[in-house]
């Protein structure tokens, strides 16, 4: 079957816009994750959904930064007044239950802010 | 808290080489320990897991043991093929945690 997919792979944008990233998770899956990864660094946790709601959103840097899953499939990634420091490659990952740890990542979105 | 460090790249090796790429952790509690890959132009896939101690991951060839009393779980291969080029990222689940937290990623080159 299909697996997660991200829009866009590439988004460039300029310092102070907002962009917003799509993640479509493996159907059926109902938890759903967030991770940044920065060059030559490991993915760091974001957020991640159970359902609709937003169950631990502990690793978002800052308020600019905002996700939401209205109707526990597909999840958007908003930022707010992008930085520089906010070039990064967005992961989005889909599980099947909480905590399992077999996460199925997408191929990413690629951000760089001018 | 919960991190993990790996051995830093570049890793380059001839084919049929053997493989280590270590990986040592620190948790609160009893982690699952997890070896992903990522291979050039694609997306970060799961190799193999240990959820708990003295447990042996295996898959591909590639192989890890879950450490508890030196807090490791290195990945080692016998003999490599080119086709294992790519980033290796080393990664644990903390028992009740709802995310991964991850290495620093390990890049491999394997030469004919």
């Amino acid at each position: 079957g299909a697996g997660v997919s991200q829009t866009p792979s590439n988004k460039v944008t300029e310092k102070g816009k907002y962009v917003e990233l799509r993640c479509d998770p493996i159907s059926g899956h109902t938890a759903l994750y967030w991770y940044r990864q920065s060059l030559g660094q490991g993915p760091e946790f974001l957020i991640y959904f159970q359902g609709t709601g937003a169950a631990d959103d502990s690793g978002l840097p800052n308020d600019r930064f905002f996700a939401v899953r209205p109707e526990g499939s597909v999840s958007t990634l908003k930022i707010q007044r992008t930085e520089r420091g906010d070039s990064a490659v967005y992961l989005c990952a889909s599980s099947l239950g909480v905590a399992t740890g077999e996460q199925y990542f997408g191929p990413g979105t690629r951000l760089t802010v001018t | 808290g919960n991190s993990v460090t790996q051995m830093e790249g570049p890793v380059t090796l001839s084919e049929e080489a053997f493989l280590t790429i270590n990986c040592t952790y620190t948790a609160t509690g009893y982690p699952s320990l997890f070896w992903y890959v990522q291979y050039p132009g694609e997306g970060l896939q799961l190799l193999l897991k240990a959820t708990k101690a003295d447990d042996k991951g295996s898959n591909k060839g590639f192989e890890a043991t879950y450490r508890k009393e030196t807090t490791s779980f290195h990945l080692e291969k016998g003999s490599v093929q080119v086709s294992d080029s790519a980033v290796y990222f080393c990664a644990l689940s903390d028992r009740g945690a709802n995310n991964l937290f991850f290495g620093t990623g390990t890049r491999l080159t394997v030469i004919p």
